[in-house]
This record gives structure tokens, C-alpha cells and sequence, in this order.
């Protein structure tokens, strides 16, 4: 599986864009990108994956680039609730996910 | 629906002992993964499994720890003759079974074992 890469630690203003982004440069052409975040000591919640087109839910934006190196996960009106580790994963054929060491992003009033 | 049910939610046992990690996964749901989060870590994959069959244990270590997902029941992770550095945060995941199973996994909200 590719490995990625993320900022250790990001801060964001309540009610503001949080932008994460995920460098992914050994990614494979069948390997989706994945993002999961994990709140306090809870189990990590899924929040979107995709693979070369952009994908948005009610969570989340995820923007891949054309070249398929590098995403950006989008809270597009973070809350203090957001506050968590984000992991971004790229998951492979052999259908299980490695978690990095993710970002911890600090969303603050 | 319920989700990944993990239990017990926390458990303590005494450096020797053995404990059992119970996950029973979503309903409709046929893979299992459990993984270990060491205190101020990451979490760390340690075994994918489907019904009665092990995929990867590659995350597992070699010695003192099994799993298994029998036909019928939860999965168990055995942790045999605990010692004080196996305290962590044990979390199961689940997810479908399905020709491309490309959904995201289902996390339990995790066993902490502390071992004393």
C-alpha cells in the first residue's frame, strides 16, 4: 500500500474552513484514498474516500489531485466537535487499512 | 442496526493472566479487523479475518496472541499471559462482503485492556 504523508498538527477557527492535506506521491492507479478521523480515545469514524474524482458528503469534501499525488480533506464549517486526529489512508487490493500517525487538527473558538 | 459491538469496554487483568476480546461485527457484514492503539499512538493493524478463515495476520505478534472469527459467534482476540506493554486500546472494524468491498470499515468503540 502507498504510504502518505500528513502535518502532524493543524489549528482552525471555529466556524472556518479546516483544509487537511494528505501527500499520497507512490500511489497506484487501482488504490483509493480514504479518510477516517478518530475523536478523543473513541473508535475512528469513516468520513469519505475516493479515487480520482471529487467526492463530497455531509461530513466532507475530498479534492484529489489530477495526478492522483496528493488530496485535501475539506470541513468546509468546522466546530469545536471536529476536533480529532485525521487520518488519510490509501487502501489497496488486499482489502485492509494501515493508519499513519494522521493530523491532529485543534479547531478553536 | 446495531453497530460494531466490542466487549468488554474496559478490562483489566493481572501480569499472566489471559484475556478475551469479544467483537461481533455489523450485521451483514463478514470481514473483521482488529487493531491496537498504544497510549499518544496510531492505531496498528494486527489481523483481517472472514468466517472461519484468517487473511492477514501479519500485524499480529508471533508469540502469546490469536484470533479467530468462528461460523457462528463474535470474533475473539486472545491475548495469553498478558504483560504490562500489551495496555492499549484494542478496536475491531467490520465491513461487507461484496465483489469490490470498497466502503469504509465500521469501528467498535474498542476494549481497554490495562494490565496490572
Amino acid at each position: 500500500d502507498a504510504k502518505t504523508t500528513q502535518p502532524t498538527s493543524m489549528d482552525c477557527a471555529e466556524g472556518r474552513a479546516a483544509n487537511l492535506p494528505c501527500n499520497h506521491s507512490t500511489i497506484s492507479g487501482n488504490e483509493y484514498v480514504y479518510w477516517y478521523r478518530q475523536i478523543h480515545s473513541q473508535g475512528p469514524q469513516y468520513i469519505i474516500h475516493g479515487l480520482k474524482n471529487n467526492e463530497t458528503n455531509e461530513m466532507a469534501s475530498l479534492i484529489i489531485t489530477e495526478d492522483r499525488k496528493s488530496s485535501t480533506l475539506i470541513l468546509p464549517h468546522a466546530t469545536l466537535r471536529d476536533t480529532a486526529v485525521y487520518y488519510c489512508i490509501v487502501r489497496g487490493g488486499n482489502n485492509d487499512m494501515r493508519f499513519g500517525a494522521g493530523t491532529r487538527l485543534t479547531v478553536k473558538p | 442496526n446495531a453497530g460494531v459491538m466490542q466487549n468488554p469496554r474496559h478490562l483489566v487483568r493481572r501480569r499472566g493472566q489471559e484475556a478475551r476480546l469479544r467483537c461481533s461485527p455489523m450485521k451483514g457484514h463478514s470481514h473483521v479487523y482488529w487493531y491496537r492503539q498504544l497510549p499518544e499512538e496510531g492505531l496498528k493493524f494486527m489481523v483481517y479475518l472472514q468466517k472461519e478463515n484468517i487473511i492477514d495476520e501479519s500485524g499480529m505478534p508471533k508469540e502469546r496472541f490469536s484470533a479467530e472469527f468462528p461460523k457462528e459467534g463474535p470474533s475473539i482476540l486472545r491475548i495469553q499471559q498478558v504483560v504490562r506493554g500489551d495496555s492499549a486500546a484494542y478496536f475491531c472494524a467490520s465491513s461487507p462482503l461484496s465483489a469490490d468491498s470498497r466502503g469504509g470499515y465500521t469501528f467498535g468503540s474498542g476494549t481497554r485492556l490495562t494490565v496490572v
